[in-house]
């Protein structure tokens, strides 16, 4: 039931665009977005939810592709301070429960 | 920031003795959850309450168990800890429902010895 999610590591330079991908073999209802930087708890950014509504980051947008059980994260001109590991997370039972995928590290580089 | 504390912050023990972590929180959420988190498996559900006295198991719930008999406070209990449960733990809080945020405490390292 974990979700996918790749790449599993990605390096960037400072401005460039990254994409993180997470996918799941059950249907989705909701895709949650979160990252965590080292040695810090996980941060919520963004929830998508079945049907388009979308709630969270102002600078961090994300798509959700239900046929395909598909959600991406789109980070556009990319900050140092978006360095850490991203998470998503699937409630495929719809119990308020989320499995997290094992999550994708970005780095950013000056 | 959600007031979620969890206690004790870092922990060392030894195989076989018991170890409680505690997790607080001030916002009357109705969910809490208990993850740990190690290199290579990412976040992995332990237990989780949907209310006073009401638990569940997740994803990895062996050798765990759970309480919560007020709803501020979730206790998670190695009855005889391993060292294979050397981990970070996590507590999250959540209000439930459509569009639901969790929101994750500062962390509980553990090291079994």
């Amino acid at each position: 039931q974990q979700p996918v999610q790749s790449p599993q590591a990605v390096i960037l330079r400072e401005g460039e665009d990254a994409v993180i991908n997470c996918s799941s073999s059950k249907a989705l209802y909701s895709v949650h977005w979160y990252r965590q930087k080292h040695g810090e708890a996980p941060v919520f950014l963004m929830i998508l939810l079945k049907g388009g509504e979308q709630k969270g980051h102002e600078k961090i947008s994300a798509s959700f592709n239900e046929k395909k059980q598909q959600s991406s994260l789109y980070l556009t001109a990319s900050q140092l301070s978006y360095s850490g590991t991203y998470f998503c997370g699937t409630d495929p039972d719809r119990d308020d429960k989320i499995i997290f995928g094992k999550g994708t590290r970005l780095h950013i580089l000056p | 920031d959600a007031g979620i504390t969890q206690s004790p912050r870092h922990k060392v023990t030894e195989t076989g003795t018991p170890v409680t972590l505690r997790c607080h929180q001030t916002e009357n959420h109705r969910y809490m959850y208990w993850y740990r988190q190690d290199p290579g498996h990412g976040l992995r559900l332990i237990h989780y309450s949907y209310g006073v006295k009401d638990t569940d198991k997740g994803e990895v719930s062996d050798g765990y168990s759970v309480s919560r008999s007020k709803t501020e406070d979730f206790l998670l209990t190695l009855e005889s800890a391993t060292s294979s449960q050397t981990s970070v733990y996590f507590c999250a809080i959540s209000e439930g429902g459509v569009g639901w945020t969790q929101y994750f405490g500062p962390g509980t390292r553990l090291l079994v010895l």
